[in-house]
This record gives structure tokens, C-alpha cells and sequence, in this order.
């Protein structure tokens, strides 16, 4: 079945460098989709990315697909510790399939 | 518009019980979908509902089941329990099918 793999699994930055998490469909997406989830609470959805190559930006949060849709990232700028969390990337192989959640990454930023 | 809400908050049982957890979407959200998260596995989905049919289901043993009933709010049963499958389980509604997905505060079931 379809897998979503995400790396890193755990990061720890300083208040201000700069992040990034990556994930990776074993099939073609026709669409991916980022959630966050704060510690103790539950993922919230932040963004759907459809096109190959699509990049699109959220005040510091950068998300692109990839040109094979295959893959996509998640890239923060100039962590705030208002940042941390696990970000999931979800996929969805096509029209009424299931979506499958990736790995997680956690973010841990620290003053 | 109110948000997923999920009943009850907080349970605990004992192994070979049965629990069932329930599940009230966002007004209008016709689909409802239930995931089980714990540290080790992270987001496993279960099924999801729409229009109060099965649409897609996730690898887990056949005591795991649900239903959705003709005003959107759905109920999963999970029966046997074993001590396994303690975890927080979130019910998510979107409009379509396997679109963006609005969480709800999940059930945190502690099974001993």
C-alpha cells in the first residue's frame, strides 16, 4: 500500500535558524496537504498543494510539490517558538481514496 | 461554525472490554473519518465515512468498527480491547471525501 515517509523524525533548532522537513510518497499524489499539531492538541490543517512544482508561502512557512508529485517540503524561516509542534504531510493517491498521514516530524525550538 | 467535538474526553477500561467513542462533525461535513495516534506509529487511519457508507478502511483487525449515521455523526466501537490499543483517537470531518480533514480534540483511552 501507499507509504508517506517523512525526515527528519525529530528537530532541535535554536529561536531563529531556519527549518525544514521533507516528505516522500512511495506513489504519485494528486494532492498533499500539511497539518501542524501543538503539543497535546490535535493537527490542524495549514495548506493543500495540488500542481507539480507548486510552491506557495505562509507569512514564514514555505511549502512546495514536487515536479514528479511525489514529494513535497515544508520550510520555516527564522523559527519562533511559537513554531513548535509536529508537522504532518498527508496524501492522497487519487479521487476517493484514503489519505495517508507521513511519519511526523516534531520541531523543537529553543531560546 | 462549531467545531468536531468528540465524547467522551478521557476513558480508561480494562482489556477484553468493549469502548465506543463518538463523533459530531462540523455542520454540513458529510464525511468523517477516524484515526488512531500513539507515539510509536503516529497518525494510523482507520475508515472513513460519507453519507453514512464506508468510503475507505486502514489496516486494523476487525474489532474496529464504525458507523455513521444519517445526520453525519458517526461512532466507533472498538470491541476486546487490549491493552495495545490505548492511544488518542481522532475523528476528523471534511465536506468531500479524503479532503482537508478538521480535527476534533480526540479520546485519550487508556486501556489496563
Amino acid at each position: 500500500g501507499q507509504q508517506v515517509m517523512q525526515i527528519p523524525q525529530y528537530q532541535h533548532v535554536q529561536e531563529g535558524e531556519d527549518f525544514t522537513t521533507y516528505c516522500n510518497s512511495s506513489t504519485t499524489l494528486s494532492n498533499i496537504q500539511w497539518y501542524k499539531q501543538r503539543p497535546g492538541g490535535h493537527p490542524v490543517f495549514l495548506i493543500q498543494l495540488v500542481k507539480s512544482g507548486e510552491v506557495k508561502k505562509q507569512k514564514r512557512l514555505t511549502f512546495q510539490f514536487g515536479e514528479a508529485k511525489k514529494n513535497s517540503s515544508l520550510h520555516i524561516t527564522a523559527t519562533q517558538t511559537t513554531d513548535v509542534g509536529t508537522y504532518f504531510c498527508a496524501g492522497l493517491a487519487g479521487t476517493a481514496s484514503k489519505l495517508t498521514f507521513g511519519t511526523g516530524t516534531r520541531l523543537q525550538v529553543t531560546l | 461554525k462549531a467545531g468536531v467535538t468528540q465524547t467522551p474526553r478521557y476513558l480508561i477500561k480494562t482489556r477484553g472490554q468493549q469502548v465506543t467513542l463518538s463523533c459530531s462533525p462540523i455542520s454540513g461535513h458529510r464525511s468523517v473519518s477516524w484515526y488512531q495516534q500513539t507515539p510509536g506509529q503516529g497518525l494510523q487511519f482507520l475508515f472513513e465515512y460519507f453519507s453514512e457508507t464506508q468510503r475507505n478502511k486502514g489496516n486494523f483487525p476487525g474489532r474496529f468498527s464504525g458507523r455513521q449515521f444519517s445526520n453525519s455523526r458517526s461512532e466507533m466501537n472498538v470491541s476486546t480491547l487490549e491493552l495495545g490499543d490505548s492511544a488518542l483517537y481522532l475523528c476528523a470531518s471534511s465536506d468531500r471525501v479524503s479532503e482537508t480533514q478538521y480535527f476534533g480534540p480526540g479520546t485519550r483511552l487508556l486501556v489496563l
